[in-house]
């Protein structure tokens, strides 16, 4: 089945320790993002990107880190400089080339605590 | 500075009612605004959505109105459902410079539908 598969579900971390996310999509999409989720804030974009080997900051970039070296994933760094890292992220993609196409498909998230 | 604005973080509605989601942007940079549904500890689901170009767009139960000059988009559920209940997420895509594709969020409605 075509989707996006976030990897894991739920993660721990220790403070000061780096740790990345895993965002893979099988749908033949361009354009990837990232966003945390918190608390009566919605969703803020961390990091987009539009096609391979290229990425844009999005509005809270600071402390995080990704790469698009594959079409097909989009793995997010949380580094032990984002000074609040316990939230729920989420990843999407979405075909930029269908014009008139609109919709950002969603992964099922990942919690990641520090503690 | 939050450029796509939800003011009402809760609504309550009665099965069979009409639930009408507000939403509000500053930045007319806009191509697509799109409505989003998410159910706690879930990726967000897509509902609909609607051009700039357009003042209207209907799928079902669900109807969404731009007004581009009070830059202002609303969301209508008809009727409502106790299914409906979730949080409801409006959306802006950046239409071009370097916000091309950006897809920025609202903070979020949470829809209680009453049987």
């Amino acid at each position: 089945d075509g989707g996006i598969t976030q990897s894991p579900k739920y993660l721990f971390r220790k403070e000061g320790q780096n740790v990345t996310l895993s965002c893979e999509q099988n749908l033949n999409h361009d354009a990837m993002y990232w966003y945390r989720q918190d608390p009566g804030q919605g969703l803020r974009l961390i990091y987009y990107s539009q096609i391979v080997n290229d990425f844009q900051k999005g509005d809270i970039a600071e402390g995080y880190s990704v790469s698009r070296e594959k079409k097909e994933s989009f793995p997010l760094t949380v580094t032990s400089a984002q000074k609040n890292p316990t939230a729920f992220y989420l990843c999407a993609s979405r075909n930029r080339r269908d014009i008139g196409n609109t919709e950002a498909f969603f992964g099922q998230g990942t919690r990641l605590t520090v503690v | 500075d939050q450029q796509v604005k939800q003011n009402s973080p809760s609504l309550s509605v009665q099965e069979g009612r009409i639930s009408i989601l507000n939403c509000d942007y500053t930045n007319s940079m806009f191509d697509y605004f799109l409505w989003y549904k998410k159910y706690p500890a879930e990726g967000p689901t897509f509902l609909i959505s609607i051009s700039s170009i357009k003042d209207k767009n209907e799928d079902g139960r669900f109807t969404v109105f731009l007004n581009k000059s009070a830059k202002h988009l609303s969301l209508h559920i008809v009727p409502s459902q106790p299914g409906d209940s979730a949080v409801y997420f409006c959306a802006a895509r950046g239409a071009g410079g370097t916000s091309y594709g950006k897809l920025t969020f609202g903070q979020g409605t949470i829809l209680t539908v009453h049987p």
